[in-house]
């Protein structure tokens, strides 16, 4: 129990378009869910939780209308990269927030790049 | 502010040395989660600890939460090339729904 995927999983855009990536909690309904970036070879950078049905709340530094979070149901979040550029290419990865220990069960990761 | 130090962050070993990765902090949590993560995928949860002076064993990993809960570690056995990976410490607050708190990850490679 407790898959999350993403999807896509790596995506090539150019420079200026848009990108979403779907996080969903497929055996589990998951009233957080959470996005991450991560640099190579570094652990996880928070950058935002999402609340199924209400404004996401981001990490300190991260855009909001940059990153566009929505968590429209209990089971998926998309997270919409706008206007990417080449410095927004990184290894994004979600989670869904699990009910007994505060435990986090995370997707596979999307890797962007940005040329 | 809750932070997650984590020791060492790179280990390269010999198959068949034991290893132990160090998860230290001033906070006190309510659980503390081990991951595994492997290159271009997302982490994967080996265990959630809970209780002080907790053990959890799996197969030739040991994981162990300080009685007060506090810091916690991660002791591997006869390390296999298979452990390499990313090891990541992850603690939860009282109050999070959900939110954790990472250490910085120990990379372990594991020669054959």
């Amino acid at each position: 129990g407790a898959v999350v995927s993403q999807h896509p999983s790596w995506v090539i855009c150019k420079s200026g378009t848009s990108v979403k990536i779907e996080c969903r909690s497929l055996d589990f309904q998951a009233t957080t869910m959470f996005w991450y970036r991560q640099f190579p070879k570094q652990s996880l950078m928070l950058m935002a939780t999402s609340n199924e049905g209400s404004k996401a709340t981001y990490e300190q530094g991260v855009e909001k209308d940059k990153f566009l979070i929505n968590h429209a149901s209990l089971t998926l979040s998309t997270l919409t990269v706008t206007s990417a550029h080449p410095e927004d290419s990184s290894f994004y990865i979600c989670s869904g927030g699990g009910r007994i220990y505060n435990e986090q069960f995370f997707g596979p990761g999307t890797r962007l790049t940005v040329l | 502010t809750q932070l997650l130090e984590q020791s060492p962050q790179f280990l390269s070993i010999q198959e068949g040395e034991n290893l132990t990765v160090y998860c230290n902090s001033s906070s006190v949590f309510s659980s503390l989660q081990w991951y595994r993560q492997e290159p271009g995928e997302g982490p994967v949860l080996l265990v959630t600890v809970v209780t002080g002076g907790e053990v959890k064993k799996l197969k030739r990993l040991t994981f162990q939460f300080g009685d007060a809960r506090k810091d916690s570690s991660l002791h591997i056995t006869a390390a296999q090339p298979g452990d390499t990976g990313l090891y990541l410490c992850a603690g939860a607050g009282n109050n999070a729904g959900n939110m954790l708190t990472f250490g910085g990850g120990t990379r372990l490679m594991v020669k054959p």
